[in-house]
């Protein structure tokens, strides 16, 4: 996991604009990785997945990208809705499907009307 | 499909009792399912790993006798926090794997609020 008691970084970004979200993972050898929404009081919602056998995937307006290298991961949501208003997590998997995940810090995105 | 559910939403309990939160696939079986805790405005982190049938895995730090964890059929695990203190009130996610898959689903969380 990432480090504790510092507020989570925001992203205001206007309705309609797109929005890019980063993530940085800790541990080389994960090879699964997931972003989630999280919306207030409730549990994390998968939004997209991608595999370190890949560097980009994409999905219903939104796309993840993965840099092995630099071991970043970064969400990219197209026109965004006010909707899409909720705090991002990325989060990764070692694999095999036996551990649980290792969420990264989170960033609350808002958007503006 | 793939629906998690929690029970209960949200608790609030004198310090020194003990809560059980129950995590429940409705449509799947789950071998395995997860418990995380969160804090306000903070990650979500790996509390333990439960297995049907098992003993639960902990994470470092994590006391397995103040936390305890049943996980006695492939559709339910149970989280038991003992004596709970004001330290404890937290946010408690539960998630579940479908056997043979890395997806977890995850359940929509209980507030723990210990006075």
């Amino acid at each position: 996991g990432e480090s504790v008691g510092l507020h989570l970084p925001t992203l205001s970004v206007q309705e309609g604009d797109n929005s890019i979200i980063n993530c940085a993972y800790s541990n080389s050898a994960s090879d699964y990785f997931i972003w989630y929404k999280q919306e207030s009081g409730k549990g994390p919602q998968f939004i997209i997945d991608i595999r370190s056998n890949m560097d980009k995937r994409q999905g219903q307006r939104v796309t993840v990208l993965l840099n092995k290298t630099v071991k970043h991961l970064s969400l990219q949501i197209a026109a965004t809705q006010p909707g899409d208003s909720a705090v991002y997590f990325c989060a990764e998997l070692l694999g095999g499907g036996a551990d649980g995940l290792t969420f990264g810090k989170g960033t609350h995105l808002i958007i503006q009307p | 499909g793939a629906v998690v559910s929690q029970h209960p939403s949200r608790v609030i309990c004198k310090s020194g009792t003990s809560v059980k939160i129950e995590c429940r696939s409705l449509d799947f079986q789950a071998t395995t399912m997860f418990w995380y805790r969160q804090f306000p405005k903070q990650s979500l982190m790996l509390m333990a790993t439960s297995n049907e049938g098992s003993k639960a895995t902990y994470e470092q730090g994590v006391e397995k006798d103040k936390f305890l964890i049943n996980h006695a059929s492939l559709t339910l695990s149970t989280l038991t926090v003992t004596s709970a203190h004001p330290e404890d009130s937290s946010f408690y996610i539960c998630s579940a794997a479908v056997t043979g898959s890395e997806t977890q689903y995850f359940g929509p969380g209980t507030r723990l609020l210990v006075l």
